[in-house]
């Protein structure tokens, strides 16, 4: 069965630093691969997502993901973190074929931004 | 834009009880998921449709049943509620097939069951 591994459940950066949230994923072919992101009280919200083509990918809000075939990663990061960017962040897969669009997600990543 | 509707933020509703959540989209998708959110367990897939009248269950469906009379609208039912199925309920649409388009959510549901 697919499956998808968020390893870090809990995330603290300071203002300014960079971040990387590590996602890995196992299935039998490469799906298709999302961030979302989750504010306090809020639905999910789109990231980024990857089809094909071109393995880094830009998303909103500064933030861009890069996949790895050979590790089977689709890690998201951002170079300079905001105060806002304090929420949760969901990995998820979509199989390419017979999937009927249904998403396996990750446990999720809370990141807490330090002033 | 699209927008995914739940009638409920909150809702507080007592243990046997038969509660429904409800889900309605404006841009006439053909697919309609509920997940189930809890801490640490990330999203789970209660249930899904793929077209009106038309469903499949998910990974948990245990407890829950849905029904989809018209395409905008997708609801999911507690049939005797139990303080186990406490948590944030997300509904989601997309169009049909791979059209290069996420899934869209709602802003979820948070359910009590005293």
């Amino acid at each position: 069965a697919q499956s998808v591994t968020q390893p870090d459940i809990h995330i603290t950066v300071s203002e300014g630093a960079s971040l990387e949230l590590r996602c890995n994923y196992s299935y039998g072919a490469t799906p298709y691969l999302f961030w979302y992101v989750q504010s306090p009280g809020q639905g999910l919200q789109l990231l980024l997502k990857y089809f094909s083509g071109d393995t880094l990918v830009q998303g909103i809000k500064g933030f861009e993901a890069e996949f790895k075939r050979s590790q089977s990663s689709f890690n998201l990061r951002k170079p300079s973190v905001h105060w806002s960017d304090a929420a949760e962040y969901f990995c998820a897969v979509e199989p390419l074929t017979g999937g009927g669009n249904k998403l396996t997600f990750g446990t999720g990543t809370q990141l807490k931004v330090e002033l | 834009d699209v927008k995914v509707t739940q009638s409920s933020r909150y809702l507080v509703k007592r243990t046997g009880e038969k509660v429904f959540l409800e889900c309605v989209q404006d841009m006439d998708h053909e697919n309609m998921f509920w997940y189930r959110q809890d801490p640490g367990l990330g999203l789970r897939l209660i249930y899904f449709s793929y077209d009106v009248k038309m469903k499949e269950k998910g990974d948990i469906p245990e407890g829950y049943s849905v029904s989809r009379e018209k395409k905008e609208r997708f609801s999911l039912i507690l049939e005797s509620a139990s303080t186990n199925q406490t948590s944030m309920y997300l509904c989601a649409s997309i169009e049909s097939g791979h059209s290069n388009q996420p899934q869209h959510f709602g802003d979820g549901t948070r359910l009590s069951i005293l």
